[in-house]
């Protein structure tokens, strides 16, 4: 079946680092996203990997993918208070007609506090 | 938001009346998608459209019907309203040549 679970909530201090987790059961998934969700308005999508990659990086975002163990990572580097928001991982699972079906998680309140 | 735009941005709604949400596009995208969002559950697949004059259900399309007469617009409908369909609604836009799908701003829909 198709699911991606992430935990609720991550709390941390500016100027820290914030690292955001996601697990997925689908193992023929195709491509892994985040998007990020400000208070009151629509998904920015952050990043994706394809899934015959190990890490991205883009500027102050690293995701890494580990195949073996089913998990997507997120980290962001210097987290400052405007990177407070829900951040969604999701996947596109292989055998989703080629329409591309985004399955989501519920979703990671980060908190960054001073 | 890429290029996507939603209206209404709220409404409410007594059960049993109808609306439709309205999601347009002017970035000539062939893929539109309509998802729910509801608390501790992230978003889920109504209905899609992979062109103009073109539908298929997702995952939770029951109460829900939808239309692609041009291709830059893609209408939600909602004939009977239930409770259960207070949701933020969210439509999304894909071009066939990218795995990258671009969300418009949301409606946030309550039926009392």
């Amino acid at each position: 079946g198709e699911d991606v679970e992430q935990s609720l909530f991550l709390s941390v201090r500016e100027g820290d680092s914030s690292v955001i987790n996601c697990t997925y059961t689908d193992s023929s998934s195709t491509y892994l996203y985040w998007y990020k969700q400000e208070p009151g308005a629509g998904l920015q999508l952050l990043t994706y990997i394809f899934s015959n990659m190990d890490m991205k990086q883009d500027q102050r975002l690293t995701v890494l993918l580990n195949k073996k163990d089913k998990h997507l990572s997120l980290r962001i580097a210097d987290t400052q208070t405007g990177d407070s928001a829900i951040y969604f991982c999701a996947e596109i699972p292989m055998f989703s007609g080629g329409y591309n079906k985004l399955i989501f998680g519920a979703g990671t309140r980060l908190a960054v506090h001073p | 938001n890429a290029g996507v735009t939603q209206t209404p941005k709220f409404r409410v709604l007594k059960t049993g009346q109808s609306m439709t949400l309205l999601c347009a596009q002017d970035m000539n995208h062939e893929y539109m998608y309509w998802y729910r969002q509801d608390p501790g559950m992230g978003l889920r697949l109504i209905h899609y459209s992979v062109g103009e004059g073109t539908t298929a259900k997702g995952e939770v399309p029951d109460g829900y019907n939808v239309s692609r007469l041009k291709k830059q617009n893609f209408l939600l409908g909602l004939e009977s309203a239930a409770p259960s369909q207070t949701s933020v609604y969210f439509c999304a836009i894909r071009t066939s040549r990218s795995y990258e799908q671009y969300f418009g701003p949301g409606t946030r829909l309550t039926v009392t």
